[in-house]
Parts: structure tokens; C-alpha cells; sequence
């Protein structure tokens, strides 16, 4: 069974600052790795995922997450925040065998200050 | 492409009423998941419908129960339903059972009093 542990569950953040949201998994299989955000009164949109080939994934509005396999770990960056990144972000974990549902992280939210 | 729906956005229901809650996939898509989000519990899965087989289910009361038709769209019903049970709920379509890229509708928000 895998699981995921977002280590922040709040994370303010100045506009136009750098931010990290850090997600960390277990499992003893290989796994395919999502970030998703929720933006209030919504449901979840896809924001970036892992599957295979490159470590390194980037999504269309300038959020990126490294892979890190030796240390179980997805981090969430983005350069400069915006204040629409202000949100709620979920790091999820699949493994690549069977048919397992997604198993989600608690969530992050994401507060970018003016 | 139209995204995931559901309907409806917003229920009342009170303890012990039933309802069912129905969401329509993205179309092509015939894997249908179902989850609850509640504050205190986060994302928790339901139940995972593929070609109208229940293919995953997760740590819920029989009174959860869902069921999808020959043209993807499924069904969810909570019967009996308690106060606990006042959740988002979110369905999440794929193209096939084993694809994990998951896409979203924007949820049922139920409340029970």
C-alpha cells in the first residue's frame, strides 16, 4: 500500500516570492506521482504528474516537481507565486502494477500574501 | 472536450433521508472514481467503476453505494444518511481502469442536518 505525508499543511507566502511544498511517499513498488489544486469552491484540477522518463516535470503556469526515487520525495516549486496561485495542493501516489486508486495527501494550502 | 459533471452542486438532505449524487465522464472515458473530502479526513476514496464493474472499493459502510450504466455515467447513494456524512463529493473520470491520470468534476457539496 503506498502513502503520502505533505509535511505543511499551511504556507504563506509573499507574492512574487519563490515556493516550495513538499511531499514525501511510501511505497514498495514503483509509482506514478500527481500534484492536483483545488481553487475554493471547486473541484481538483491535474497540475503536473510523474509517470516515467524525466525527473523533472513543469506545468503550463510555471510550477515544476522533481522525482527524487532515493529519497521518496515530489516537491512542488514555483519561482515567483502569483496571488491566483492561492489554492489548496494535493500530492497523490498510484503505483504502476495494478488497478489501485489514488491515495492523496492531506493537502497544502497555499496563501500568497500582496 | 466537455470536463467531468455533476449533479447536483448543492444538497440539504436531513439524518436518515437517502440521495444519490450523479456524475457524468469525461466522454471516452470509461472509468469512473468516486471520493468524499471532508476537512478532517481529506480525500478519501469511495468506490472505482469500469465498464460497469465495481473494480475498487475503499473502507466505507455498505450504506455508500454506487453503480454505473452502459454509457459511463455512474451513480453514488448514501442511504441512511448521518450527520457525518455532510462531505464534498467528487468524481473523477480516466480512460481506462489501469490509466492513473484522473480528471475531476467540481463536486457535489452535500450537507446533512
Amino acid at each position: 500500500a503506498q502513502s503520502v505525508t505533505q509535511l505543511d499543511s499551511q504556507v504563506p507566502v509573499f507574492e512574487e516570492a519563490p515556493v516550495e511544498l513538499r511531499c514525501n511517499y511510501s511505497s514498495s513498488v514503483s509509482v506514478y506521482l500527481f500534484w492536483y489544486v483545488q481553487y475554493p469552491n471547486q473541484g481538483l484540477q491535474l497540475l503536473l504528474k510523474y509517470l516515467s522518463g524525466s525527473t523533472l516535470v513543469e506545468s503550463i503556469n510555471g510550477f515544476e516537481a522533481e522525482f527524487n526515487k532515493s529519497q521518496t520525495s515530489f516537491h512542488l516549486r514555483k519561482p515567483s507565486v502569483h496571488i491566483s496561485d492561492t489554492a489548496e495542493y494535493f500530492c497523490a501516489v498510484s503505483d504502476v502494477r495494478g488497478n489501485t486508486p489514488l491515495v492523496f495527501g492531506k493537502g497544502t494550502r497555499l496563501s500568497v500574501i500582496a | 472536450k466537455a470536463g467531468v459533471t455533476q449533479t447536483p452542486r448543492y444538497l440539504i438532505k436531513t439524518r436518515g433521508q437517502q440521495v444519490t449524487l450523479s456524475c457524468s465522464p469525461i466522454s471516452g472515458h470509461r472509468s469512473v472514481s468516486w471520493y468524499q473530502q471532508t476537512p478532517g479526513q481529506g480525500l478519501q476514496f469511495l468506490f472505482e467503476y469500469f465498464s460497469e464493474t465495481q473494480r475498487n472499493k475503499g473502507n466505507f459502510p455498505g450504506r455508500f453505494s454506487g453503480r454505473q450504466f452502459s454509457n459511463s455515467r455512474s451513480e453514488m447513494n448514501v442511504s441512511t444518511l448521518e450527520l457525518g456524512d455532510s462531505a464534498l463529493y467528487l468524481c473523477a473520470s480516466s480512460s481506462t481502469s489501469g490509466e492513473k491520470t484522473q480528471y475531476f468534476g467540481p463536486g457535489t457539496r452535500l450537507l446533512v442536518l
